[in-house]
């Protein structure tokens, strides 16, 4: 199994663009995450969804973030416009239970 | 809001020695998880505990969920360089499901040669 799969790894933009983070589940989990990870917040979550439908959208800091999951192998969380207190890592994981896999991250630079 | 805390936030120890990581929960848990993130890479899952008072172990690392289920250790014998990371534990989020955490902001060890 190849895990959860996130691209692209490292995105540097400037501040005003559309940024779009990609997520690949692994497959048969049911359940995915977005997470966002700072050295001031730590991990936060933003969204989680199961079975392809967004349950808990609580942690979304603001109407620039949103997020799909159109089916059940793939998700997408898009920011714009984009605004350097983005910059973060920000981590899927999916699950079938309590254990999350957690994939590689994706380093966004907002400039 | 439900917080989970971590003490402490750095941890330096000198290879051989032992370490320990302690997290509390303003509120009562189900259960508990431990996830450790290696230097520039991702939360990965070491463990649940479930029940009250529940003792579990990995090979060096011994787990421990308190008897009120508001709190939980981490202990590592003899630590080794491999044992570098930050460990995170996590607890389901209060008034959502079990599948929604939240996470302590970890313990950072760094462990010298």
């Amino acid at each position: 199994d190849a895990g959860v799969i996130q691209s692209p790894r490292h995105e540097v933009t400037e501040m005003g663009q559309e940024v779009t983070l990609r997520c690949k589940p692994i497959s048969g989990h049911n359940s995915l995450f977005w997470y966002r990870q700072t050295m001031m917040r730590g991990l936060e979550l933003l969204i989680y969804f199961n079975n392809n439908v967004p349950i808990d959208d609580s942690g979304m800091p603001e109407d620039r973030f949103s997020a799909k999951m159109p089916n059940a192998s793939f998700s997408t969380l898009k920011i714009q416009p984009s605004e350097p207190r983005d910059s973060a890592v920000y981590f899927c994981a999916s699950s079938t239970g309590y254990e999350q896999y957690f994939g590689p991250g994706t380093r966004l630079t907002v400039t | 809001g439900q917080q989970v805390m971590q003490i402490p936030q750095y941890q330096h120890v000198q290879e051989g020695e032992d370490f320990t990581t302690y997290c509390n929960s303003s509120t009562t848990l189900s259960n508990i998880q431990w996830y450790k993130q290696r230097p520039g890479g991702h939360p990965v899952f070491l463990i649940q505990l479930v029940k009250s008072g529940e003792v579990k172990k990995q090979k060096r690392l011994t787990f421990q969920f308190g008897e009120a289920k508001k709190n939980s250790s981490l202990h590592i014998t003899a630590t080794q360089t491999t044992d570098v990371g930050t460990y995170f534990c996590a607890g389901p989020s209060s008034g959502g499901s079990n599948y929604k955490l939240t996470f302590g902001k970890g313990t950072l060890l760094t462990v010298n040669p």
